[in-house]
């Protein structure tokens, strides 16, 4: 199975900071990523597909990049309803398709 | 606009039986795959099954293969996860989860489910 491999597990930031999550496949992917945004109590919602694709309606202060084994996750400038665990989820060698073990964003 | 609806969870002892459902509308339900996937603390997000449009192609994870039979209705619009032999590690939330492209399978889960609560315990 392919390994996906978060960083930071967590993170704390300021309004108006520029955020950068990074995830990182065991193996080569191409641009079989997605990312996921979970808030407290509820679902995950689709943010990202392929690596750098935005998803219909979610804000473009969000972008994703990367190819290969190495992938990130931008937030431009953060917003506090951004305050979530966000999750990669790579959809190449399957199945089964993996998900890393989340980053949980928190406001400072 | 698309709703997905988790139904039968609940407490159940090792080794019996649960049914799933997910109640699908807002979109042609009959057009996309659909996926199980559960979460819980220990394990985190872990996908579990994926059903293709038509019923005809199933794959699941290692871990519940052989146990949990995942299975769809297109005439009533309804996911359904049959669960059996149930182990103390199924337990979590398990969302049903629409596939983002019609008419394949590309693990891109653009709608989910309010998910419902598994709980396997003696």
């Amino acid at each position: 199975d392919v390994q996906m491999t978060q960083s930071p597990s967590s993170l704390s930031a300021s309004v108006g900071d520029r955020v950068t999550i990074t995830c990182q496949a065991s193996q080569g992917i191409s641009n079989y990523l997605n990312w996921y945004q979970q808030k407290p109590g509820e679902a995950p919602k689709l943010l990202i597909f392929g690596a750098s694709n935005l998803e219909t309606g979610v804000p473009s202060r969000f972008s994703g990049g990367g190819s290969g084994t190495d992938f990130t996750f931008t937030i431009s400038s953060l917003q506090p309803e951004d305050v979530a665990t966000y999750y990669c989820q790579q959809y190449d060698a399957l199945p089964p398709i993996t998900f890393g073990q989340g980053t949980r964003l928190e406001i400072k | 606009q698309v709703q997905l609806v988790e139904s039968g969870g609940g407490v159940v002892q090792p080794g019996r039986s649960l049914r799933l459902s997910c109640a699908a509308s807002g979109f042609s339900f009959n057009a996309y795959g659909m996926h199980w996937v559960r979460q819980s603390p220990d394990k985190g997000l872990e996908w579990v099954a994926v059903i293709s449009y038509d019923g005809i192609r199933k794959f699941y994870a290692d871990s519940v293969k052989g146990r949990l039979t995942i299975s769809r209705d297109n005439s009533k619009n309804t996911l359904y996860l049959q669960m059996d032999s149930l182990r103390v590690d199924d337990t979590a939330v398990y969302y049903c989860a629409k596939d983002r492209v019609s008419r394949s399978s590309w693990f891109i889960f653009d709608y989910w489910g309010q998910g419902t609560l598994v709980t396997v315990s003696s």
